[in-house]
């Protein structure tokens, strides 16, 4: 495997459904993001990790519950969704550098297609 | 991959023609702009950036323009390719942080 993987690539899921996102990168990076694309907003973020620790939290509803492993994994719990969360949800993972350093740019995995019934 | 849903604007361009693509942004306390291209079923992918100190970048084909008394951002596309088809995304990294803040896009279609 290359780059940044997610799976499912596909889900479809109720209302009371617990399900896992799951992110993996290949590129030895120590940064790794949630991202969501939805049908009526531009991609917008969710929670960033840098070295296994959050620092970023979108103001992201407790339904979605981040897990954060190793640099390498990421996951998304999801529990309790509502049918307006279905979207896109994007992984990406960069490579971060001292601060006034190049753009560290920031690799998409495909993402995961979620719908809520 | 796609932003399926949303209105984007789109651009129609003939093969072999140029393509701009325009961003207006608000932030100006912004490190990096940076332009992204999404094709179906995949998720974005890194095209080139720019940082806030520069007016000019270019790449292969590419040229981002970057005018920060209108807060405006450009991508142009040299003799575009029925494989530039995708939707397009301007980002900007702000001051300080890690994540981006993406625009709503533009699709850019490409016709033979």
């Amino acid at each position: 495997e290359t780059g940044v993987t997610q799976t499912p690539r596909h889900l479809v899921m109720g209302m009371t459904n617990k399900k896992s996102l799951k992110c993996e990168q290949h590129l030895g990076h120590n940064a790794m993001y949630w991202y969501k694309q939805s049908a009526k907003k531009p991609l917008e973020l969710m929670f960033v990790y840098n070295f296994k620790e959050q620092t970023e939290n979108n103001s992201v509803p407790s339904r979605f519950s981040p897990e954060c492993p190793n640099s390498s994994h990421l996951f998304l719990h999801l529990h309790t969704l509502q049918p307006e969360d279905s979207a896109l949800y994007l992984c990406a993972s960069s490579q971060e550098r001292a601060r006034g350093a190049a753009y560290n740019e920031q690799f998409f995995g495909p993402g995961t297609r979620l719908t809520v019934l | 991959g796609e932003s399926v849903g949303l209105h984007l604007p789109t651009l129609s361009v003939q093969e072999g023609d140029n393509s701009i693509i325009n961003c207006a942004y608000s932030n100006s306390a912004s490190d990096y702009f940076i332009w992204y291209k999404q094709e179906s079923g995949k998720g974005p992918q890194f095209i080139i950036d720019i940082r806030s100190n520069m007016d000019k970048r270019q790449g292969q084909r590419v040229t981002v323009l970057l005018n920060k008394t209108v807060k405006h951002l450009s991508l142009q596309i040299a003799a575009t390719q029925p494989g530039d088809s995708a939707v397009y995304f301007c980002a900007y990294q702000g001051t300080g942080r890690r994540a981006l803040t993406f625009g709503s896009g533009t699709r850019l279609q490409v016709q033979p």
